[in-house]
């Protein structure tokens, strides 16, 4: 079974429709991360989650909001789609302490009609 | 801020051929460095890592050193196989605190190799 899940893994909605995506983990990680992808430009941080009380932007948070509901649930919520938000979203987790990798979920691919 | 530059691809050769893809990065302090990969349809894996200066990081034939000077971690492998067709990304996570932050993705370099 997979360590990192998604759901859902393909997604087609329309503007102005709210979405939530979501991330369970099994690794015991603490530290819980949403990025996005778009071709041509890697991918960007949305945002990260330390611990269920610790959630922080990343480099393009404006958009989305998040929820931790538990260590091993990181949700991402678009309020009003938009097509600019059409990407490859990845969930990623990560072990406290330093020098630790990331370790990805399968993407959800999203687009916005 | 931190960035991250990447080679731009494709990149296309052939089965054997000697690989090169080039990473350099910008951050203040002493990040981390990684090199991840991603097979068509799946997330990203991490190939390999290197956490201080001069440190060489490899996994699968894959190798790349950590250059301070330069501020280089360019990824190179002898002998590349079809099976290394994928997109490469260059990232890097620079320890701040009590914390980290979150990776720093390059924009990928897709590597296609040829039978």
């Amino acid at each position: 079974d997979a360590d990192v899940t998604q759901t859902p893994r393909n997604r087609i909605t329309k503007t102005g429709k709210r979405i939530m995506l979501e991330c369970s983990q099994t690794k015991g990680h603490d530290r819980m991360y949403w990025y996005r992808q778009d071709p041509g430009l890697g991918l960007r941080l949305i945002y990260y989650s330390f611990d269920v009380k610790d959630i922080n932007k990343g480099e393009i948070s404006d958009g989305y909001s998040v929820s931790r509901q538990a260590q091993a649930k990181f949700s991402l919520s678009l309020e009003s789609a938009i097509p600019n938000q059409t990407a490859l979203y990845f969930c990623a987790t990560r072990p406290g302490g330093s020098y630790n990798e990331q370790f990805f979920g399968p993407g959800t691919r999203l687009t916005v009609l | 801020g931190n960035s991250v530059t990447q080679m731009e691809g494709p990149v296309t050769l052939s089965e054997e051929a000697f690989l090169t893809i080039n990473c350099t990065y910008t951050a203040t302090g002493y990040p981390s460095l990684f090199w991840y990969v991603q097979y068509p349809g799946e997330g990203l894996q991490l190939l390999l890592k290197a956490t201080k200066a001069d440190d060489k990081g490899s996994n699968k034939g894959f190798e790349a050193t950590y250059r301070k000077e330069t501020t280089s971690f360019h990824l190179e492998k002898g002998s590349v196989q079809v099976s290394d067709s994928a997109v490469y990304f260059c990232a890097l996570i620079r320890e701040r605190g009590g914390g980290a932050d979150g990776l720093t993705f390059g924009k990928g370099t897709h590597l296609i190799i040829q039978p």
